[in-house]
């Protein structure tokens, strides 16, 4: 299954809403999960189950969709939100990411 | 709380092979099934391979079938990456991560720092 993220660079400013896209390829049902990555550090669980926050992972984020299609918004960014975001599908093998959002300050 | 350090990382020459663990901590590892997930340097993650808790069920990636072998030793609470024949597009961060069920079709909850695997002669 291939999961197509859009936009693949999103310039935003501190106190912005965004929203990331995330098209799968066939029908995964809500088998979709997000993770923030930092410049030189592990990713970290945001998502699962499309709109389910993982443990200790603020309101600001929140994840929508289900089927083929799929949003992460964050809102009122501050500066540690800007990172990479990845989706990704567990329903089915391969196990795929997305190609990855760089959301960068503007 | 969960913790999860790979080790044995390094660089090696194309055709040779390498050993990765995984040594997780904070909760009962036979409980839950493990996954690899790799990252080429400036790249997007690419998910490697998994195994069930009890470490029957296995999946890989097509680009690794073959050559790499996932497996995990309970008694010793390791997980492992047996790497045979790597390639210079094997070069990558390697992350260990847990999945919060024991089998299929759960999601990815925690991961590892990761370990830098270089392929080149």
């Amino acid at each position: 299954i291939q999961m197509t993220q859009s936009p693949s660079t999103l310039s935003a400013s501190v106190g912005d809403r965004v929203t990331i896209t995330c098209r799968a390829s066939q029908d995964i049902s809500s088998y979709l999960a997000w993770f923030q990555q930092k410049p030189g550090k592990a990713p970290q669980s945001l998502i699962y189950g499309a709109s389910t926050l993982h443990s200790g992972v603020p309101s600001k984020f929140s994840g929508s969709g289900s089927g083929t299609d799929f949003t992460l918004t964050i809102s009122s960014l501050q500066p540690e939100d800007f990172a990479t975001y990845y989706c990704q599908q567990y329903k089915t093998y391969p196990i795929t990411f997305g190609q990855g959002t760089r959301l960068d300050i503007k | 709380q969960v913790q999860l350090v790979e080790s044995g990382g390094g660089v090696v020459q194309p055709g040779r092979s390498l050993r990765l663990s995984c040594a997780p901590s904070g909760f009962t590892f036979n409980t839950y099934a493990m996954h690899w997930v790799r990252q080429a340097p400036g790249k997007g993650l690419q998910w490697v391979a998994d195994i069930s808790s009890g470490g029957i069920d296995k999946y890989y990636a097509d680009s690794v079938k073959g050559r790499f072998t996932i497996s995990r030793d309970n008694s010793k609470n390791t997980l492992y990456l047996q790497m045979n024949s790597l390639r210079a597009d094997d070069t990558a961060i390697y992350f260990c991560a847990r999945s919060s069920g024991s089998g299929s079709s759960y999601r990815i909850d925690y991961w590892g720092q990761g370990t830098p695997v270089t392929v080149s002669s």
